[in-house]
């Protein structure tokens, strides 16, 4: 199974602050994804294919990196924007998740 | 508008049983993966099961392989998890998600349904 690593697990920020949050493949992997998740609510795709914007999503997320190594950018933190973060792969299967990164309100 | 609303939730005794289901709306269910991801309270993210558009292909977690059942009724639009021999492990909200197509990315989800597995 493909483990899938995020760090930090949780991050204090300000409205406006730049954050970027990162997560680690166990092995070298072609296909990727990161979600938002509010509280009782389902997730949301925001990235796919490890930069690519899923449409509606504000341009003030981004998404780099490639095998084993990717991170999510958000360039100007809004206040909407304070949820959990999840990184996915999606090679093979098992489907896996990172653990999650909150962000919160500092 | 795609919609994705899962039902069936609810309280069972370990060893047990429950049926979930999801209704699909607002797309050609027939032509898309759907899948099952779980969420335990205050924890994160985990597949559970998904299931090719004609049904013809199957996966599940190591965790659920041989418990649960993933199908679907394509003249009827909906997705069903059949999960038996339950585990107080197993409780967590279920969540039904579409694959976006031709890929293992999740595109919609549902609202989730709340399964509780306590004595």
């Amino acid at each position: 199974d493909i483990q899938m690593t995020q760090s930090p697990s949780s991050v204090s920020a300000s409205v406006g602050d730049r954050v970027t949050i990162t997560c680690r493949a166990s092995q070298g992997i072609s296909w990727f994804a990161w979600y938002q998740q509010k509280p009782g609510k389902a997730p949301n795709l925001l990235i796919y294919d490890a930069s690519s914007l899923q449409s509606g999503v504000p341009s003030r997320f981004s998404g780099s990196g490639s095998g084993t190594d990717f991170t999510l950018t958000i360039s100007s933190l809004q206040t909407e924007d304070f949820a959990t973060y999840y990184c996915q792969q999606a090679n093979s299967f098992p489907l896996t998740f990172g653990g999650g990164t909150k962000v919160e309100i500092k | 508008e795609v919609q994705l609303v899962e039902s069936g939730g609810g309280l069972v005794k370990p060893g047990g049983s429950l049926r979930l289901s999801c209704a699909a709306s607002g797309f050609t269910f027939s032509s898309y993966s759907i899948n099952w991801v779980r969420q335990a309270p205050g924890k994160g993210l985990e597949w559970v099961s998904s299931i090719s558009s004609s049904g013809s292909y199957i996966y599940y977690a190591d965790l659920v392989k041989g418990r649960f059942t993933i199908s679907r009724d394509n003249a009827k639009n909906s997705l069903y998890l059949q999960m038996n021999s339950l585990r107080a492990e197993d409780t967590a909200v279920y969540y039904c998600a579409r694959h976006r197509t031709g890929t293992y990315y999740f595109d919609y989800w549902g609202q989730g349904t709340l399964v509780t597995v306590s004595s």
